[in-house]
């Protein structure tokens, strides 16, 4: 069965840091580029960064540029995500995604079943 | 940045009818356009990729088309299983975004 499982979310004060992580079994998890991708209460979704399958390249969005870092660990089937001077702002569900390429079309095939961040004084 | 924006942001409809969402892109993405249905505490599900893909699994009433900037989903069908809100997402371009969403709530 091929899983994406989140781990390491939970309640910050601003300011703070988080690291989160995703396990991936049943696929060959060197294959594949991932991102993280995050679900504010009562918001739509927000992509959040990207990493190439072999951590050669990594992409994110304008909001969390400079504060999240994004990495993986090949031998391990582990992808995290470094959060640090957080925001009230980055309260949402976070959801590790696998990438595909088709046609020049990146999209999100697989995705966890996420972990939820609070940043709140 | 690309935008995405999404229309309507709600609808009400009953079983067996037709439901047309539409997303527009600010600028060209060719046909690099995915739709995703998302249930209240569920991760989003992929649905349709490059405009009209449909991914192993989801049922033929789910039809997506377009190109360049303007998109659109459609059920066929409505079923009980479908009230759910659905996003757009533009995957040409960094950052990849996504529209604000539409809720299909049961009439």
């Amino acid at each position: 069965q091929v899983l994406l499982v989140e781990s390491g979310g939970g309640e910050v004060q601003p300011g703070g840091s988080l690291r989160l992580s995703c396990a991936a079994s049943g696929l060959t998890f060197r294959n594949y580029g991932m991102h993280w991708v995050r679900h504010a209460p009562g918001k739509g979704l927000e992509w959040v960064a990207y990493i190439q399958y072999d951590g050669g390249k990594k992409f994110y969005a304008d909001s969390v540029q400079d504060r999240f870092t994004i990495s993986r660990d090949n031998s391990k089937n582990m992808l995290s995500l470094q959060m640090n001077s957080l925001r009230t702002e980055d309260t949402a569900v976070y959801y590790c995604t696998r990438d595909l390429l088709e046609n020049n079309c990146r999209y999100f095939d697989l995705w966890g079943r996420g972990t939820v961040v609070t940043v709140s004084s | 940045d690309i935008q995405m924006t999404q229309s309507p942001s709600s609808l009400s409809a009953s079983v067996g009818d037709r439901v047309i969402i539409t997303c527009r892109a600010s600028q060209s993405i060719s046909g690099s356009l995915i739709w995703y249905q998302q249930k209240p505490g569920k991760a989003p599900k992929l649905l349709i990729y490059s405009t009209s893909s449909l991914q192993s699994g989801v049922p033929s009433r789910f039809r997506g088309s377009g190109s360049g900037t303007d998109f659109t989903l459609t059920i066929s069908s409505l079923q009980p299983e479908d009230f759910a809100t659905y996003y757009c997402q533009q995957g040409y371009s960094t950052p990849y975004s996504f529209g604000q969403g539409t809720k299909v709530e049961i009439k």
